[in-house]
């Protein structure tokens, strides 16, 4: 069965610091695709950043990087020089068998001025 | 409009109460899907819809639930007897079917007294 855990319920990270958020999957398909979304308080969902199972390089989008490890099966999600607007609860998904999509539990991000 | 819109934004009904959430997707997009969140917790996955056809209705949590899309676009959330536990905000989202991301609405907040 297909399988999203991120591990830390809530992070803090100083304004202008880098901060890692972990991911891990668990999938039997070959071919999968992994996503990050970022929820405000406001509730929209609003994509980041996607990396494909045979993607050779991370994938990276601004100050968002996606640090894949396929062998651990792990994407990371990496945002570089936080800023305060970055406050949110960001989450990790998986797409597999033909685009079925499947989410993680979600990890809030507080940015400290 | 170009996104995809979901109604009633909020619904309020009692216990016992038949619902039904409408999700209207990005024209052109062949892929559905329903989420159920609630408060601080990831999107649970309901049903996924390719085309007119359920892909997987894996999430759906008992027989009370039912969703159709009877003609490969708008598609209507039902639920029978509803529970307090039915309480949640419940997310639409739709693609174009390959490996993009996923489009979401602003969410139908159902609340069960």
């Amino acid at each position: 069965a297909q399988k999203i855990t991120q591990t830390q319920p809530g992070m803090f990270v100083q304004e202008k610091e880098a901060v890692t958020l972990d991911c891990t999957y668990d999938t039997s398909d070959p071919s999968y695709g992994l996503f990050w979304y970022k929820q405000p308080s406001s509730g929209e969902m609003i994509f980041l950043i996607y990396q494909g199972s045979y993607d050779q390089q991370n994938a990276t989008e601004g100050r968002y990087s996606l640090n894949f490890q396929k062998a651990r099966k792990s994407a990371n999600l990496v945002i570089s020089a936080s800023q305060l607007g970055d406050s949110a609860m960001y989450f990790c998904a998986m797409s597999f068998n033909n685009n079925d999509m499947r989410f993680g539990a979600g990890t809030r991000l507080t940015v400290k001025p | 409009g170009a996104g995809v819109s979901q109604t009633p934004s909020n619904k309020v009904t009692e216990k016992g109460k038949y619902v039904e959430l409408r999700c209207d997707p990005i024209s052109g997009h062949t892929a559905l899907y329903w989420y159920r969140q609630s408060l601080g917790q990831g999107p649970e996955f309901l049903i996924y819809f390719q085309g007119t056809g359920a892909a997987d209705d894996s999430g759906l949590p008992n027989d009370r639930f039912f969703a159709v899309r009877p003609e490969g676009s708008v598609s209507t959330l039902k639920i029978q007897r509803t529970e307090r536990g039915d309480s949640a905000v419940y997310l639409c989202a739709s693609s174009w079917g390959g490996t993009g991301e996923l489009f979401f609405g602003e969410g139908s907040r159902l609340t069960v007294l």
